[in-house]
């Protein structure tokens, strides 16, 4: 079974640019979480959707960052404009569905850096 | 509110030595579900186990073992006879029944194995 698909590996912007990720969870699965987990700290959710709707975005800088899963598959994220403290590195989770006991898949992350 | 705190930053072994990395939790949900991840250098997040509030029972995976206390708060992760390979972050994670399924994760424990 194919794993949770991210990319791009790395970017390097500079701040004020925009940029955008891209994930394709695991076929079948219906939530899927953006993460972002700043160097020498633990992943923070960003925003869950449950198919293409959102379930929680209460954490996502709403100002600059925004969030799509138009067809209940794969995701983008993006950040306009980007700035320093969001040099990070993004990491898109799918699992079954939203309880909590399910197990979440990860993918491999985005690192991005802002100059 | 939901916390979890993993008590060491950063621990350093020899091979073959024993080693434990201790995790507290916080949450007022009566149903909620622990979790340990692995991150090795490569970056993804790697699925150990998962524990539920209802079974204590300690559980053995060939080195690796988790105590789960409910009466301290703390899910506790044993390597024994630690190898090379081992070397990770290390995170611990909590999923309450009032949540999403978002999880919630420590600061992370880097291990770090010497042959």
């Amino acid at each position: 079974e194919a794993g949770v698909a991210q990319s791009p590996r790395y970017k390097i912007i500079e701040k004020r640019q925009s940029v955008a990720f891209w994930c394709n969870p695991i076929s079948g699965h219906a939530t899927l979480y953006w993460y972002q987990q700043i160097l020498g700290q633990g992943p923070k959710l960003l925003i869950q959707f449950q198919n293409n709707g959102v379930v929680d975005d209460s954490q996502l800088p709403k100002d600059r960052f925004s969030a799509e899963r138009l067809k209940g598959v794969d995701s983008t994220l993006k950040i306009q404009p980007a700035k320093l403290e969001d040099s990070a590195v993004y990491l898109c989770a799918s699992s079954l569905t939203d309880q909590s006991h399910y197990e979440q898949y990860f993918g491999p992350g985005t690192r991005l850096t802002v100059t | 509110a939901q916390k979890v705190t993993q008590v060491q930053t950063e621990i350093s072994v020899v091979e073959k030595e024993d080693v434990t990395l201790d995790c507290v939790y916080e949450t007022r949900d009566t149903t909620y579900y622990l979790f340990w991840y692995k991150q090795p250098p490569s970056g993804e997040l790697v699925f150990l186990i998962r524990r539920n509030s209802f079974d204590e029972q300690n559980e053995i995976s060939g080195r690796y073992s988790w105590n789960f206390q409910k009466s301290t708060s703390s899910f506790n992760f044993t390597i024994t006879a630690s190898q090379v390979v081992d070397s990770a972050v290390y995170f611990c994670a909590l999923s309450g029944s009032s949540n999403t399924g978002k999880l919630i994760f420590g600061q992370g424990t880097t291990l770090q194995v010497k042959p």
